[in-house]
């Protein structure tokens, strides 16, 4: 079974200080992964992606993650947190294309609200 | 703004009703994903569909319909609303069609409220 799993609710964060929001991950063969950010009453907002290459991802507005393969994880991080960071975060993972039932489904976790306190 | 627009951003129906909610993807996109948010089951994938054909489904009623046109707006129909279908509708876009590593891009969403 394919599945997204983030293991915090909530993280709570000062200015400032770095943050890690959490996200493990299972799925067959090589793994698509994404963080999305969503803002109240927003779409959500695609952050960055890993496919392949270099486990250290850098997307928007200072964001990174670090792909694990072995550990199965896809931390998103970020060295200096913003106030204006909070809002709620998914990690998603591509469906498997083993299966053509799976094409282009993304399978999101259950999200990780972020407040970042001044 | 990701360029995927949706429309209505609200709508608020009675039980048994029929509702069509409508996305026009990003420019030069041609695939088109719907999901489903709501409190108690997250973010669900419904249908996919690429350049006018259903490409995936994923936990969709059967009381739910959609398509693509021709000039690849799309289009969500629910019916015989019931009291659960409230959610957020996400409609998305991406350039592939769906075998690559492509990011989809979301709309603002409808907000489905059924009373």
């Amino acid at each position: 079974a394919q599945s997204v799993a983030q293991p915090e609710d909530q993280v709570n964060v000062a200015e400032g200080n770095p943050l890690t929001v959490k996200c493990t991950y299972s799925v067959s063969g090589n793994p698509y992964l994404f963080w999305y950010v969503q803002y109240p009453n927003r779409g959500l907002q695609f952050l960055l992606k890993y496919i392949t290459g270099d486990n250290l991802v850098k997307g928007s507005y200072g964001f990174e993650a670090e792909f694990n393969k072995s550990q199965t994880s896809f931390h998103l991080k970020k060295p200096s947190a913003l106030v204006s960071d909070s809002a709620l975060y998914f990690c998603a993972v591509r469906g498997s294309p083993l299966y053509s039932s799976n094409t282009g489904k993304l399978i999101f976790g259950q999200g990780t609200t972020l407040q970042v306190k001044p | 703004d990701s360029g995927v627009t949706q429309t209505p951003k609200h709508l608020i129906t009675a039980t048994g009703q029929r509702v069509t909610l409508r996305c026009s993807p990003r420019s030069g996109d041609l695939s088109v994903y719907w999901y489903q948010q709501s409190l108690d089951q997250g973010l669900q994938f419904l249908i996919h569909y690429y350049n006018g054909e259903e490409r995936a489904k994923g936990n969709i009623l059967e009381r739910f319909s959609a398509q693509q046109f021709p000039d690849l707006h799309s289009e969500l129909n629910l019916s015989s609303l019931e009291l659960g279908d409230s959610a957020l509708y996400f409609c998305a876009s991406s350039v592939g069609e769906g075998t690559s590593g492509y990011e989809q891009y979301f709309g603002p969403g409808t907000r489905l409220t059924v009373t």
